[in-house]
């Protein structure tokens, strides 16, 4: 069964800080990967995936991802925090591209110090 | 983009009453729904797949007659938490995948249903 972990259940970073939100996952074949952005009250919002090619995945609001298999990560990256970013943040795992039932890890919720 | 309606955006009910939860894919057509329930600082958890003239997919531990899906058209998904108890209050997201798109299109995410059961 495939399962995602997110290590970090709170991280605080000052605006304007580099942020790197870790995630790994458990899959036996190729994994779908997903990151969700989710504010207080509201459903998912998708910021960037990662179906297959270039291990760099370019999303929205800045956010980019790195697939490494060796490591079985994908952690979500953005290089100059906005206060604007403060959220909950979900990895989230697919078995296939045609199936997209998603398992989600524990969300890691992100803090911006102004 | 595809956008995903989700409706009541929250409910306050009694214990003992149904309340009845929609999902509309407002742009495009699915043939299958997803409806998850998320408990205060925990990640979602899948409850149920809903597939368009079909029975639902339960997902072990959820109550098949507690949460009735009902999938009649492809755009229209609803969720109804029977005989609802204080236990069942939570925050309840549906999301929707494009036919049209098999390969290569994210799940799209209504904005969630707030439910309190007094």
């Amino acid at each position: 069964a495939q399962s995602v972990t997110q290590p970090d259940i709170h991280i605080t970073v000052s605006e304007g800080a580099s942020l790197e939100l870790r995630c790994n996952y458990s899959y036996g074949a190729t994994p779908y990967l997903f990151w969700y952005v989710q504010s207080p009250g509201q459903g998912l919002q998708l910021l960037l995936k990662y179906f297959s090619g270039d291990t760099l995945v370019q999303g929205i609001k800045g956010f980019e991802a790195e697939f490494k298999r060796s490591q079985s990560s994908f952690n979500l990256r953005k290089p100059s925090v906005h206060w604007s970013d403060a959220a909950e943040y979900f990895c989230a795992v697919a078995s296939g591209a045609g199936s997209y039932q998603l398992t989600f890890g524990k969300g890691t919720k992100l803090s911006v110090i102004p | 983009g595809a956008v995903v309606s989700q409706h009541p955006s929250w409910v306050i009910c009694k214990s003992g009453t149904s309340v009845k939860i929609e999902c509309r894919s407002l742009d495009f057509q699915a043939t299958t729904m997803f409806w998850y329930r998320q408990f205060p600082k925990q990640s979602l958890m899948l409850m149920a797949t809903s597939n368009e003239g079909s029975k639902a997919t339960y997902e072990q531990g959820v109550e098949k007659d507690k949460f009735l899906i009902n999938h009649a058209s492809l755009t229209l998904s609803t969720l109804t938490v029977t005989s609802a108890h204080p236990e069942d209050s939570s925050f309840y997201i549906c999301s929707a995948r494009d036919r049209a798109r098999i390969r290569g299109s994210p799940l799209h995410f209504g904005n969630g249903t707030r439910l309190t059961v007094t």
